[in-house]
């Protein structure tokens, strides 16, 4: 069964600065998709950024990026000039290949970042 | 587009009571999830449906929960009797097949406090 780990609890960074949220997941699939979510004190869950992992070319929107290493099964958030509206939860999900007939997401247990003014 | 649509957005009820959580899907899309949020169990898929039809309840806590989708439009959770360890933030999403790498768009989520 396939699993996301993310392994910081928690993370802060200083405004304007730049911040990695690391994931790890285990899968015997070649081909999947990885999301990062964010989810502000509003609780609305938001896409930030997602990868098809066919691509080798690292998915960007704006100030956020990924660097995605698939031998490693590894899917790090970048966020750069990190901003106070960046401050929220984020959760990694990776997502099967339509053709394995599951359309389950599984989800990491979050990251909290905290932006410091 | 309105996005998913869920209410109520805040349902306080006492332990025995059913509880009844509604959820309208982003309009022409396929899949609906039902995921429960806590601070000890993080996000958890309960139950998610293709074309109306439930396809995946192996994550539903027990037989006190059930959940239907009478049309592609409408969708609900219902737990009876509640429980306090049932308080929890709940989410739907819906997405849709053909849509790409499928991402889920998540609604609000109803937060439910059982006393």
């Amino acid at each position: 069964a396939q699993t996301v780990t993310q392994s910081q609890p928690e993370m802060s960074v200083q405004e304007a600065e730049t911040v990695t949220l690391s994931c790890t997941y285990d899968t015997s699939e070649s081909d999947y998709y990885l999301f990062w979510y964010k989810q502000p004190p509003s609780r609305q869950m938001i896409l930030v950024i997602r990868q098809e992992a066919y691509k080798q070319q690292n998915a960007t929107e704006n100030r956020f990026s990924v660097n995605f290493q698939k031998a490693a099964k590894s899917f790090s958030l970048k966020i750069s000039d990190s901003q106070l509206g960046d401050a929220a939860m984020y959760f990694c999900a990776y997502r099967s290949p339509p053709l394995s007939g599951t359309y389950k997401y599984i989800f990491g247990t979050g990251t909290r970042l905290k932006v410091l003014a | 587009d309105a996005g998913v649509i869920q209410s109520p957005r805040h349902e306080v009820t006492e332990m025995g009571q059913e509880v009844t959580l509604r959820c309208k899907p982003i309009s022409g899309h396929d899949y609906l999830f039902w995921y429960r949020q806590t601070m000890m169990r993080g996000l958890e898929l309960l139950i998610y449906f293709n074309n109306n039809v439930p396809i995946d309840d192996s994550g539903m806590p027990e037989d006190r929960f059930s959940a239907k989708m009478p049309n592609a439009s409408f969708s609900t959770l219902k737990i009876q009797p509640s429980e306090p360890r049932d308080s929890a933030v709940y989410f739907c999403a819906s997405s849709y097949r053909r849509d790409g790498p499928y991402e889920q768009y998540f609604g609000p989520g109803t937060r439910l406090t059982v006393t």
